[in-house]
């Protein structure tokens, strides 16, 4: 079956340092990946997506590149600020199926400092 | 925007009772869904439904039911709740989308079972 694999953190790190949060899934066919975001407080808001291998998704300097050979889709930002704590989960969803639900990872807890 | 609607932010209900929770959802979006959320498990699907008195069960569908009786609504339902269901439970709906099947989340019901 489909799986998500994501550090789980809590990540801790200064305001204006450089992110990485890795993923990597298992899954049959040709899924599409998407990061989302949870703001304390709030449901999940899409943060960026790919659709096919070597897309790049990105959204408020946020990016993340599709790579089918090692089955990745790691999140990245130049330069964190404080704004930016929230918990981030890696989806990905089976383009096999037409109304199935994403299969997540389990969240990544940020945090920044100032 | 999309936009989806949760009945309540907070829930607290005691064990054995009938608890409703309801999701509506504005952008005519024929699937909608049912997670919930544990702090180290992450988001896990419960029901899916991808029209109107149609249902699916997902990863986790003992102990719950659903309803679709209008395209815009989907509700899900505790016959007898347990304080093992106290968790976090997310709603989302999504187009039919054959390219990312990407999927939008509302705010999130609290529920606490005692």
């Amino acid at each position: 079956g489909n799986s998500v694999t994501q550090m789980e953190g809590p990540v801790t790190l200064s305001e204006e340092a450089f992110l990485t949060i890795n993923c990597t899934y298992t899954a049959t066919g040709y899924p599409s990946l998407f990061w989302y975001v949870q703001y304390p407080g709030e449901g999940l808001q899409l943060l960026l997506k790919a659709t096919k291998a070597d897309d790049k998704g990105s959204n408020k300097g946020f990016e993340a590149t599709y790579r089918k050979e090692t089955t990745s889709f790691h999140l990245e930002k130049g330069s964190v600020q404080v704004s930016d704590s929230a918990v981030y989960f890696c989806a990905l969803s089976d383009s096999g199926g037409g109304a199935d639900g994403l299969t997540f990872g389990k969240g990544t807890h940020l945090i920044i400092q100032p | 925007d999309v936009k989806v609607t949760q009945s309540s932010r907070y829930l607290v209900k005691r064990t054995g009772e009938k608890v409703f929770l309801e999701c509506v959802q504005d952008m005519d979006h024929e699937n909608m869904f049912w997670y919930r959320q544990d702090p180290g498990l992450g988001l896990r699907l419960i029901y899916f439904s991808y029209d109107v008195k149609m249902k699916e069960k997902g990863d986790i569908p003992e102990g719950y039911s659903v309803s679709r009786e209008k395209k815009e609504r989907f509700s899900l339902i505790l016959e007898s709740a347990s304080t093992n269901q106290t968790s976090m439970y997310l709603c989302a709906s999504s187009p039919v989308d054959r390219v990312s099947y990407e999927q939008y989340f509302g705010p999130g019901t609290r529920l606490t079972v005692t």
